[in-house]
């Protein structure tokens, strides 16, 4: 299963575009990177997934290099309820493996 | 309905008890997972279910015994817990492995053994 490294914590202000990285040096070829926000006592909620280059949908945007070892989420225009917990995943979602390990996360303040 | 339903959303039980744990899909996923979270960690994987058979136990103690009776219903029964299971735990649920779209989360039920 391929480790994954997030920062632990990060602070931002309304209106600003956030970046969190995730780092997955031995990503295998098969992996997908997907990536879930979590609120206090709720299950995590899936944002965005991506195989290579970029992915953007409604919400995020999923940036990932030619060599695949880390990742990057950008979230556009943060606001007050962006405050969450951010996972990264690294895996294969299938019903064979279904072991997609997640990593610490990264819990996102976003100040007024 | 893209919902994974858990129920109940809190449960206390005493260590002598037995209870369970029930999730519910209607999405037509076909893996269905358990997945216990202690606070401020991340979700550790327990169980997975792939078209109603078990096919990964991460070395669960024989206390939590999962059940997949359908391809939508997903239980776990608790007996003679210890105060550390207290914890949220999760049921999730995903689509067949030609794709990978990620899990589909419920809200969880908090448990609190005494």
């Amino acid at each position: 299963l391929a480790k994954t490294t997030q920062p632990i914590s990060m602070d931002s202000y309304e209106g600003q575009e956030v970046n969190i990285t995730c780092s997955h040096n031995n990503i295998a070829t098969n992996d997908y990177i997907t990536w879930y926000q979590q609120f206090p006592s709720q299950g995590p909620r899936f944002i965005i997934q991506g195989y290579k280059t970029k992915v953007t949908n409604e919400v995020a945007s999923l940036f990932i290099p030619a060599d695949r070892k880390s990742s990057t989420l950008s979230l556009p225009r943060v606001s007050l309820s962006d405050t969450a917990v951010y996972y990264c995943l690294v895996g294969v979602v299938n019903t064979n493996a279904g072991k997609s390990t997640f990593g610490d996360g990264t819990t996102l303040t976003v100040k007024p | 309905d893209t919902e994974v339903t858990q129920t109940p959303k809190h449960l206390v039980m005493g260590m002598t008890n037995k209870k369970s744990l029930k999730c519910e899909q209607h999405m037509g996923h076909r893996a269905m997972y358990w997945y216990k979270q202690k606070a401020k960690k991340p979700p550790e994987l327990m169980f997975v279910y792939s078209y109603e058979k078990l096919s990964i136990n991460e070395s669960v103690p024989s206390r939590f015994s999962p059940e997949c009776p359908n391809s939508s219903l997903l239980n776990l029964h608790l007996h003679a817990l210890q105060p550390e299971d207290s914890a949220l735990y999760l049921c999730a649920s995903s689509q067949d492995g030609v794709t990978n779209y990620g899990y589909t989360f419920g809200s969880g039920t908090r448990l609190t053994v005494v």
